[in-house]
């Protein structure tokens, strides 16, 4: 199995811009999570999908923060328009049954920079 | 909902010697207490979790103790060697069904 795929793997754009964040979950996997880690906030959960509907969005910063799973096998983070303290390195996940019933696995991460 | 503190931020041992890393959650109807491990540049992997019905639970050099009337559960690595230096991640998660992390403690084994 090749784990959860994330791409980019980094991406530096200018304020302003719109930035895409894509993951593709382990096959099999019905949960998906998006976390964003920074030093001084550390992991934290922005949006998670249960079999491709959004559970809990709560941890979304703003508006301008938009996420998506079209299907089983994709999902998208959005963010327009992006600014300076969005970055940070933006980690998807995939477990079976959500969070607290089986292990979670972290794709490789996205590193964001917005100058 | 659900707080979690870690301590300590950072930790330095010599190789072989033990290091225990400790954590406190908030919310009593949190069941279910994983920890991950995180090398530098790399994504979190888990390493060990725990879950209420248990106090200890021990895989190799690794172990995790469950307090639950403390609300505390704690990570003893033993003989602790160079390719242990990470960041370890405590969690906990229940009622709500997330999993809330900690903020991490930088542990440093020096050879």
């Amino acid at each position: 199995d090749a784990g959860v795929i994330q791409s980019p793997r980094h991406e530096v754009t200018e304020m302003g811009q719109e930035v895409t964040l894509r993951c593709k979950p382990i096959s099999g996997h019905n949960s998906l999570f998006w976390y964003r880690q920074t030093m001084m906030r550390g992991l934290e959960l922005l949006i998670y999908f249960n079999n491709n509907v959004p559970i809990d969005d709560s941890g979304m910063p703003e508006d301008r923060f938009s996420a998506k799973m079209p299907n089983a096998s994709f999902s998208t983070l959005k963010i327009q328009p992006s600014e300076p303290r969005d970055s940070a390195v933006y980690f998807c996940a995939s477990s079976f049954g959500g969070q607290l019933n089986s292990p979670l696995h972290f794709g490789n991460g996205t590193r964001l920079t917005v100058t | 909902g659900e707080n979690v503190e870690q301590h300590p931020s950072t930790l330095s041992v010599q190789e072989g010697d033990s290091a225990v890393i400790k954590c406190t959650y908030s919310d009593s109807a949190s069941n279910y207490f994983p920890w991950y491990k995180q090398e530098l540049g790399k994504r979190p992997q888990l390493i060990i979790d725990i879950r209420s019905n248990v106090g200890e639970k021990k895989d190799q050099r690794i172990a995790v103790t469950l307090n639950k009337t403390a609300k505390h559960f704690s990570l003893h690595i033993t003989e602790t060697q160079p390719e242990d230096s990470a960041v370890y991640f405590c969690a906990a998660g229940g009622s709500q069904g997330n999993l809330i992390f900690g903020k991490g403690t930088k542990l440093s084994v020096k050879p």
